[in-house]
């Protein structure tokens, strides 16, 4: 397909396990981002990457989040020793130019996360 | 922590009828963004006015910045049902790269 895939959709896991999202951007894009959206709130800016390097990652909540594009292309944001409050929806975008300032980002539908 | 703050956080209006958003924010911006979340699925843009724009179109979009208020709206004529959708704006600061966004209008529309 043509626009941002992320996997898996859904993920439920107990506290204290890692998880790994994984995010297929638009082919060609630059720029990618990783947002935590709690319910009913608007998404939090996570991490931002321009090709392999990942230029900002002061919204990372914790030590415990790390995301990588090893090659430019696909990404994945590992949460380690999982807590409730991680439970959210975790949402990557993409989109062209190299930073994200001045395009539109292209939004996957997300990995929603359960910690139990 | 969120930069923008929607208003109303609901709005349900009849087919037809036009819908109006607004968005106020806290710091200077290089632009403002405007985009649709359908429940359960990601963000679609629909409009981005840059910081010396005061108004912008597409299709029955029309959206407004106002930089000395720091605020921005989003009109949207002759609302369908296929608009129900919660909207966000996001504003881009000229520092950094990130998108900051609202907590959103939960819009409905009857039909």
């Amino acid at each position: 397909g043509a626009g941002v895939s992320q996997s898996p959709r859904y993920k439920v896991a107990k506290r204290g396990q890692d998880v790994a999202l994984r995010c297929d951007p638009i082919s060609g894009h630059v720029s990618l981002f990783w947002y935590q959206q709690a319910l009913g709130q608007g998404p939090e800016f996570l991490t931002y990457f321009q090709n392999e390097a990942q230029l900002d990652k002061s919204g990372l909540p914790s030590d415990r989040f790390f995301a990588e594009r090893p090659e430019g292309s696909v990404s994945t944001l590992k949460i380690q020793r999982t807590q409730q409050e991680d439970s959210a929806v975790y949402l990557c975008a993409s989109s062209l130019g190299r930073t994200g300032k001045d395009q539109p980002q292209h939004f996957g539908d997300g990995t929603r996360l359960s910690i139990l | 922590s969120q930069q923008g703050e929607e208003d109303p956080q609901a709005l349900s209006i009849q087919e037809g009828e036009n819908a109006t958003m607004n968005c106020s924010y806290k710091t200077s911006i290089n632009n403002l963004q405007w985009y649709r979340q359908n429940s359960g699925r990601g963000l679609v843009h629909l409009i981005l006015i840059r910081s010396n724009e005061r108004e912008k179109h597409s299709g029955r979009l029309r959206v407004t910045l106002d930089t000395s208020k720091k605020s921005s709206s989003l009109l949207i004529t002759a609302s369908r049902a296929a608009d129900t959708a919660s909207y966000f704006c996001a504003t881009v600061r000229y520092s950094n790269n990130d998108m900051r966004f609202g907590a959103g209008t939960r819009l409905t529309v009857k039909p």
